[in-house]
C-alpha cells in the first residue's frame, strides 16, 4: 500500500540558508499534518491543511511557511536556518469522514543546520 | 489545552518479561482519539493503536494490549513476553476528534529497552 512519502529524507545546510521539505500524502488523503521532533524530544505539531486549506497552526516559526497544492502534496519551506533548527521533521497525512483514518507518518527528513 | 503525561521516562526489563507503559491525558473534549506509537532507532514513528473517546473497551492485539479508563483518564499499553525488538521509544498522544484538524498531541515518551 502507499504510504506518505518525505523528500528528501536527509538534509544539511549553513546557517542562515533555506531549505524546502517536501510531502507526498496517502492517495484520497485531503489533510496534512507537519511537525517537529528535536533530539531526544516527542514530536511537536507544526501546522495542518485540510482540502488545500490551513486548517490550524502550532509553534511554527514565523521564518517558517507551509502550503498544499492543488495535487494535495504539501511544502515547509524553511528560511534562514539556526542551528537549532536541527530536528526530524514529520509529514503525516490522514483521511476525513467518512474515510476518517488515523494519521500516518512519512519517514521523516532529518535536517542538520551546521 | 490538551496534556499526555508519560511518568516513565526510561524502562529495562529482561526478554520475556510484561512491561507496562504507563499515559494519563488531560483534553476538555468530549470527543477526542487516543494513540500509541512506536518510534525505534530507525526514526519512523509506527502507528500502534487508535481509541475513540466512546469505546473503553480494552483492546489485545498479539502480544500488545491497551487498557482505556476514561474514569482515570489513563490509556496504558502493555507488552506480554516482551522482545528485544520492541526496544524502542513509545509515545502516547492525544487529539480532538475534529475532521480536518485531528493534530496529535504526544507524551514525552518512554525509552523501553529489553535485555537478552
Amino acid at each position: 500500500a502507499a504510504g506518505v512519502i518525505q523528500s528528501p529524507r536527509h538534509l544539511i545546510k549553513e546557517k542562515r540558508e533555506t531549505a524546502t521539505l517536501k510531502c507526498y500524502p496517502i492517495p484520497r488523503h485531503d489533510t496534512v499534518y507537519w511537525y517537529q521532533q528535536g533530539p531526544g524530544q516527542d514530536p511537536q505539531f507544526l501546522i495542518s491543511f485540510y482540502e488545500k486549506m490551513q486548517s490550524d497552526k502550532g509553534s511554527i516559526p514565523d521564518r517558517f511557511s507551509a502550503q498544499q497544492f492543488s495535487d494535495y502534496h504539501s511544502e515547509l519551506n524553511m528560511s534562514s536556518l539556526e542551528l537549532g533548527d536541527s530536528a526530524l521533521y514529520f509529514c503525516a497525512s490522514s483521511a476525513a469522514p467518512p474515510m476518517n483514518t488515523e494519521a500516518f507518518f512519512g519517514q521523516g527528513t532529518r535536517l542538520t543546520v551546521v | 489545552a490538551q496534556k499526555v503525561t508519560q511518568a516513565q521516562t526510561e524502562i529495562s526489563v529482561v526478554e520475556k518479561e510484561d512491561v507496562t507503559l504507563d499515559c494519563v491525558y488531560e483534553t476538555r473534549d468530549t470527543t477526542y482519539y487516543l494513540f500509541w506509537y512506536k518510534q525505534p532507532p530507525s526514526g519512523e514513528l509506527v502507528f500502534l493503536i487508535r481509541r475513540n473517546s466512546f469505546d473503553e473497551q480494552n483492546e489485545i492485539s498479539g502480544r500488545y494490549s491497551w487498557n482505556f479508563q476514561k474514569s482515570t483518564s489513563s490509556f496504558n499499553f502493555t507488552i506480554t513476553a516482551s522482545q528485544v525488538v520492541d526496544s524502542a521509544v513509545y509515545f502516547c498522544a492525544l487529539s480532538e476528534a475534529n475532521f480536518g484538524n485531528e493534530k496529535l498531541t504526544f507524551g514525552t515518551g518512554t525509552r523501553l529497552t529489553i535485555i537478552p
